[in-house]
């Protein structure tokens, strides 16, 4: 089946730019989706269709997705962005639905 | 506004089933397919399957086949997920969400943590 991989972890200063990156084979052929999830709490929206940003989303998140890799921006960082970060695509050959291993993001 | 509020949280003992419930609000129930994630302590997200929230037909991840069943309930705007056979590794947070196509997942319930312990 197919499998996103994602860094454990990845840390910036605030103010800074983050970038997550979610590996797939030929995953610039996919549509990708990520997903912020604090704490407690369960995972929101924040990009779909690899690069658009639901309603309420700063304009400081961002994605792009070409080869095999997929990746999440987000600049100027803040403490509030601190979250594990999912991306996840359709599988259409298996007709299921994939989820990358999610990212701690930590802001110093 | 799109909401989905999950039943509580459950107890069960190994070999037991649970039947956790979904009701959706703010939107026409029949649009969109309901599909069901979980995540177990300190671990990440992982799909379970889906249901038309029209039609009734489903769709699971080939591991929990046999195992799950998900159902819904048109008139209350409901949707249901069952797990039987429960083992200790089934202690999870379920999510209920709803898909935007094939695609992606717009809106989360609040999750239900069931426990499986003996």
């Amino acid at each position: 089946s197919y499998v996103l991989t994602q860094p454990p972890s990845v840390s910036v200063a605030p103010g800074k730019t983050a970038k997550i990156s979610c590996g797939g084979s030929n995953i610039g052929n996919k549509p990708v989706h990520w997903y912020q999830q604090r704490p407690g709490q369960a995972p929101v929206l924040v990009i779909f269709y690899d690069t658009d940003r639901p309603s309420g989303i700063p304009e400081r998140f961002s994605g792009s997705n070409s080869g095999n890799t997929a990746t999440l921006t987000i600049s100027r960082v803040e403490a509030g962005d601190e979250a594990d970060y999912y991306c996840q695509v359709w599988d259409t050959p298996g007709d299921h639905w994939v989820f990358g291993g999610g990212t701690r993001l930590t802001v110093l | 506004q799109v909401h989905l509020v999950q039943s509580g949280p459950e107890v069960k003992k190994p070999g037991a089933s649970v039947k956790v419930s979904c009701k959706a609000s703010g939107y026409s129930f029949t649009d969109f397919y309901i599909h069901w994630v979980r995540q177990a302590p300190g671990h990440g997200l992982e799909w379970l399957g889906r249901v038309n929230s029209n039609s009734g037909d489903t769709k699971y991840e080939k591991k929990f086949q046999g195992r799950v069943t998900m159902t819904r309930d048109t008139p209350i705007s409901t949707a249901y997920m069952e797990l039987s056979s429960l083992q200790s590794d089934d202690t999870a947070v379920y999510y209920c969400t709803r898909a935007h196509g094939d695609n992606w997942f717009d809106s989360w319930g609040q999750g239900s943590l069931v426990t499986v312990s003996s």
